[in-house]
């Protein structure tokens, strides 16, 4: 089955940092883009990062950039995110999903997320 | 304020059709960028429900259908049953903002 497993989310004050991981089962991950999105609580879904199949190539949204930091280990399967000086409106639930790049660019497979709450 | 525009509820009784549309602009679908579209039921992950503007994923009802022209683009649900009742987000990619981009959502209520 294919499988997408975020962990590291949790509590956090302004100013903070906080690793988040995603672990895949199921596929070949080195073959794959992946990338994270994010939900404020109530709000609808904003794209944060993407990252290629080597990781050569990686782009955020700007409200991230200099602050997130997205990795990944292909020898272990896992897609990483640094969040730093975190913000109350970096507040979401944290997705991780499989990005598609055959001939279109889409998110076909979403792992359960995993929550960051940032407050003092 | 979301790139990509889409209502934020629409409404139709069981069995009927309803349309969900997603306007954009000349820097994102009116550039010849795809549309996607995902469904995200209450407190669980989003679900591919569209790709590539009009094509479903396996195991996707074909009363799901997408499809785009100029600077917007559609999600029809024909058939309505209680179970559509959800959210559902476009998204594209927008070359002003060098980004991914997704709608706003819609809220489908079936009456």
């Amino acid at each position: 089955e294919v499988q997408l497993v975020e962990s590291g989310g949790g509590l956090v004050q302004p100013g903070g940092s906080l690793r988040l991981s995603c672990t895949a089962s199921g596929f070949t991950f080195s073959r794959y883009w992946m990338t994270w999105v994010r939900q404020a609580p109530g709000k609808g879904l904003e794209w944060v990062a993407n990252i290629k199949q080597d990781g050569s190539e990686i782009y955020y949204v700007d409200s991230v950039k200099g602050r997130f930091t997205i990795s990944r280990d292909n020898a272990k399967n896992s897609l990483y995110l640094q969040l730093n000086s975190l913000r109350a409106e970096d507040t979401a639930v944290y997705y991780c999903a499989r990005l598609r790049s055959d001939y279109y660019y889409y998110m076909d497979v979403w792992g359960k997320g995993t929550t960051v709450t940032v407050s003092s | 304020q979301s790139v990509l525009t889409q209502p934020p509820s629409v409404s139709g009784a069981p069995g009927q059709r309803v349309s969900i549309s997603c306007t954009g602009s000349s820097s994102n679908i009116g550039a010849g960028y795809d549309v996607h579209w995902y469904q995200q039921l209450p407190g669980t992950a989003p679900k591919l429900l569209i790709y590539g503007n009009s094509n479903r994923p396996s195991g996707v009802p074909d009363r799901f259908s997408g499809s785009k022209s100029g600077t917007s683009a559609s999600l029809a649900i024909t058939g309505l049953q209680a179970e559509d009742e959800t959210d559902y987000y476009c998204q594209s990619y927008d070359s002003s903002l060098s980004a991914w981009v997704f709608g706003g959502g819609t809220k489908l209520t079936v009456l």
